[in-house]
């Protein structure tokens, strides 16, 4: 059974950094693209970084390039999201989705206020 | 970057409706559209995958239909357990979400 865990939510100031964990399990993760996407309380869903199978290339919309970076550990089939420079705006549930979105974790949610 | 209009953003209907919900992207998304159901409080859920494929386990009182730039998932035969909220995504290029449709029984 496909599984991934989301983990490293909480409370955090703004301008503070927070990374974030996603634990795969029940499918070979270094064959597949990996992507975060979040969704605000309340909100719709956005996407947040996708990363190719080998770490090589990733993928961020303007919302978060250079402040966020996507990486990945194929020998821990994990995913992580290291967020930096964190704004208000970017509270949010955050889930790990497989490529494609046939898999999500729960979620885990990340609330930035002072 | 694509833009994914979605419609309505609001829909109220009787149990055994035919319920329609349509995606609108800003340019061709080649049919790499999914649809999703999201309930209260639980990450989505992926029923209808590149416009027409029906994920595994779905009831196949779902489908999906459209090409170009317009998309559409269709409830054949409306159930109290689809009450939720509907989103499409676009995977031609990066992802976009739709806005979400939420569905409610009339």
């Amino acid at each position: 059974e496909v599984q991934l865990v989301e983990s490293g939510g909480g409370l955090v100031q703004p301008g503070r950094s927070l990374k974030l964990s996603c634990a795969a399990s029940g499918f070979t993760f270094s064959n597949y693209y990996m992507a975060w996407v979040r969704q605000a309380p309340k909100k719709g869903l956005e996407w947040v970084a996708t990363i190719s199978t080998s770490g090589s290339r990733t993928y961020y919309p303007d919302s978060v390039k250079g402040r966020f970076t996507i990486s990945r550990d194929n020998a821990k089939s994990s995913l992580y999201l290291q967020m930096n420079s964190l704004k208000s705006e970017d509270t949010a549930t955050y889930y790990c989705a497989r490529h494609g979105g046939d898999y999500w974790g729960q979620g885990v949610m990340v609330t930035v206020s002072s | 970057d694509i833009q994914m209009t979605q419609s309505p953003s609001f829909l109220s209907a009787t149990v055994g409706d035919r319920v329609t919900i349509n995606c609108k992207a800003s340019q061709n998304i080649n049919k790499y559209l999914n649809w999703y159901q999201q309930k209260l409080g639980e990450a989505p859920k992926r029923l209808i995958y590149n416009t027409n494929s029906l994920q595994t386990g779905i009831p196949s009182r779902f489908s999906g239909s459209g090409s170009g730039t317009d998309y559409t998932l269709t409830i054949s035969s409306l159930q109290p357990e689809d009450v939720a909220t509907y989103f499409c995504l676009q995977h031609n290029s990066g992802y976009t979400f739709g806005a979400g449709t939420k569905l409610e029984l009339k």
